[in-house]
């Protein structure tokens, strides 16, 4: 199984901040690595799929990169309807495992 | 307007069984991947099992035996069969379409609340 592993598990950040996350894979997913955003008692929401394409209707402060291993999510300026939880996904193979998430909180 | 909504959620003694219902609207159950997402209480999101549009099935290795995935296309509804449930089946359990070509899970449900305790 390929495993995704995500740092930090939580931050701390102030409406405006640049924000960025990583999620690293075990093995190589090619560009196959989704975002998604999850708010307390919501579904998951996809913000990014294939490494770097933002899903539709997602603002464009958000913003991926990444290919093989390495993936990056950034925030550029942190909006107060930012704060949730961020999960990475590869959908390269089966099983289509998920990071452990990263909650970005209110400094 | 896409909308998919579980159901059969409850409260379940350990070994004993419960059925998840998907109930589709938008679009066609058996002309997609359909898949069944847990996530037990304050942790991360788990993936458990896949349906092809043609009708292989996957599961993630610790609910392998003891669920099954299966679809009524005539009803457009997706299922989770559970059975043999243990205290760490406890979660929020979602469905969720794949594009399947590799890309997100682009439609989700609200979840269903499964607990698995005595």
């Amino acid at each position: 199984d390929t495993q995704m592993t995500q740092s930090p598990s939580s931050l701390s950040a102030s409406v405006g901040d640049r924000v960025t996350i990583t999620c690293r894979a075990s093995q190589s997913v090619s560009n196959y690595l989704n975002w998604y955003q999850q708010k307390p008692g919501k579904a998951p929401k996809i913000l990014i799929y294939s490494a770097s394409s933002l899903q539709s209707g997602v603002p464009s402060r958000f913003s991926a990169s990444g290919s093989g291993t390495d993936f990056t999510l950034t925030i550029s300026s942190l909006q107060p309807e930012d704060f949730a939880t961020y999960h990475c996904q590869q959908s390269y193979n089966i099983p289509r495992t998920f990071g452990q998430g990263t909650k970005v909180e209110i400094k | 307007e896409v909308q998919l909504v579980e159901s059969g959620g409850g409260l379940v003694q350990p070994g004993g069984s419960l059925r998840l219902s998907c109930a589709v609207s938008g679009f066609t159950v058996r002309s997609n991947y359909m898949n069944w997402v847990r996530q037990a209480p304050g942790k991360g999101l788990e993936w458990v099992s896949i349906i092809y549009s043609g009708g292989a099935t996957y599961y993630t290795d610790s609910v392998k035996g003891r669920f099954i995935i299966s679809r009524d296309n005539s009803k457009n509804t997706l299922y989770l069969q559970m059975n043999s449930l243990r205290a760490e089946d406890t979660a929020v359990y979602y469905c969720a379409r794949d594009d399947g070509q590799g890309g997100p899970f682009d439609y989700w449900g609200q979840g269903t609340l499964v607990t698995v305790s005595s």
